[in-house]
């Protein structure tokens, strides 16, 4: 079965540079969700796309936009790269948002690295 | 206080036992209740969800939700080394919620041969 895809799968960026990774959902799954994962950190919720519209935002940094494009995926820019957002970024997606039985189903990640 | 709380372990279980993990959780609205497995690197990958109160059985896995006391439970019958992993206990909202999830801490589980 077709799985989350996630590009690149490892960046590495200087300091102040800007990063985009790109997240493939599932076909027919409508909704993309993003998370970051710091070291030994459980993931965090940064954003989420409805039917190409925003419909959630968590702890994202203003140097982070977001947004899903009419064949669903979805891109997470972000600028001014800073040490601390060294982390694994997962795209997850799913297709029944807000029902009982909605399941998310997470990409394979992007390790970035910011020196 | 985290929304979603479980012990960081580590869990040690030897090979062929059962496994218990534990989850609580803060927000009573909450509507739906995942446990994801995730190797070191890896991403998260869905063992089980549920939703109603009682027991959710999978193959070696046994799901229970408690929604009076706010808890929720994973039980791995049978555990494998290759079971050994961190588990991650998370939790959507209310109805008609958005869908993104809350995540626990974690346990990371150890299988001993």
């Amino acid at each position: 079965a077709a799985g989350v895809i996630q590009s690149p799968r490892h960046l590495i960026k200087e300091k102040r540079e800007t990063a985009t990774l790109k997240c493939y959902p599932i076909p027919r799954h409508d909704t993309v969700y993003w998370y970051q994962q710091g070291p030994g950190q459980d993931p965090q919720f940064l954003i989420s796309f409805y039917e190409k519209m925003q419909s959630d935002k968590g702890s994202i940094p203003d140097r982070f936009s977001a947004q899903q494009f009419s064949d669903y995926h979805s891109e997470l820019n972000m600028s001014s790269l800073e040490l601390g957002d060294s982390a694994l970024y997962f795209c997850a997606s799913s297709f029944s948002p807000g029902l009982a039985t909605d399941t998310q189903y997470f990409g394979p990640g992007t390790r970035l690295t910011v020196l | 206080q985290k929304e979603v709380e479980q012990n960081s372990g580590p869990l040690s279980v030897p090979e062929g036992a059962i496994a218990s993990l534990n989850c609580t959780y803060s927000d009573r609205g909450s509507q739906s209740f995942f446990w994801y497995r995730q190797y070191s690197g890896k991403s998260p990958e869905l063992i089980m969800f549920i939703y109603s109160n009682g027991d959710k059985e999978d193959g070696r896995f046994t799901a229970q939700l408690n929604k009076a006391s706010q808890y929720v439970s994973l039980l791995i019958r049978d555990s494998q080394p290759s079971d050994s992993a961190t588990y991650l206990c998370a939790v959507n909202g209310p109805p008609g919620n958005t869908g993104k999830l809350i995540f626990g801490q974690g346990t990371t589980l150890q299988v001993k041969p």
